[in-house]
């Protein structure tokens, strides 16, 4: 089955400046990857996907990038912000009669004043 | 997210106790999955439900846990002899019916969860 490993497990960074969250994942079938973020007694909010016939994503300050021969992609947030912290998960899924996500182990971001 | 529905939000049981966690898809959804996630971990999938037909259940335990949505009503989770390994969240997420033609995949959008904690 599918893995997703995720880095770094903490991140602090300085109000203003860039963040990269980066997952790998195993199974090269896996066609559709989405990133989560999960504040404090909340359920996970989808905050940006991307699927493998596209190799970058942008939204606004928020970009996900895709690596399908080296089956990686990665989390890019600009001009952190304090609310920007929170709990993020990155998920991949593959697309043979099974939508279940398989999560990376999410990465608690601090985004320092 | 905030469509998917779950409750209750907090649930005690003592150990040998059932617990039955409740989700109502958003508005439209037709399908449903459980998730589960123990503290400082990430979620981890459990089963995949349509109406009245279990799609895949291969996260499930073998033993006391069991999930069914019926054609009426919320999608039911329950935990029969609960014991303090159960503790934790479990979230429910919802999607359209995906459609697989040409790679088209179902976004899941997820509830707040439910905190079980079993004493």
């Amino acid at each position: 089955g599918e893995n997703v490993e995720q880095h770094p497990s903490t991140l602090s960074v300085q109000e203003g400046d860039s963040a990269v969250i980066k997952c790998t994942y195993s199974d090269s079938a896996s066609n559709y990857f989405p990133w989560y973020k999960q504040e404090l007694g909340k359920g996970p909010q989808l905050i940006i996907d991307i699927r493998s016939n596209v190799g970058e994503k942008k939204d606004q300050r928020i970009a996900v990038t895709l690596n399908k021969t080296a089956k990686h992609f990665s989390l890019h947030i600009t001009e952190t912000q304090p609310e920007d912290s929170a709990v993020y998960f990155c998920a991949a899924r593959t697309n043979f009669g099974n939508e279940k996500l398989t999560f990376g182990t999410g990465t608690r971001l601090t985004i320092i004043p | 997210n905030a469509g998917v529905m779950q409750n209750p939000r907090h649930l005690v049981r003592r150990r040998g106790q059932e617990a039955r966690l409740r989700c109502s898809p958003m508005k439209g959804h037709s399908h449903v999955y459980w998730y589960r996630q123990l503290p400082e971990e990430g979620l981890k999938f459990m089963v995949y439900l349509q109406k009245e037909n279990i799609i895949d259940e291969s996260g499930m335990p073998k033993e006391r846990f069991s999930a069914e949505f019926p054609k009426e009503g919320p999608s039911i989770l329950r935990i029969q002899q609960v014991v303090r390994g159960d503790s934790a969240a479990y979230f429910c997420a919802s999607s359209p019916n995906p459609i697989r033609d040409r790679g088209r995949v179902g976004i899941q959008y997820f509830g707040a969860g439910t905190r079980l904690s079993v004493l």
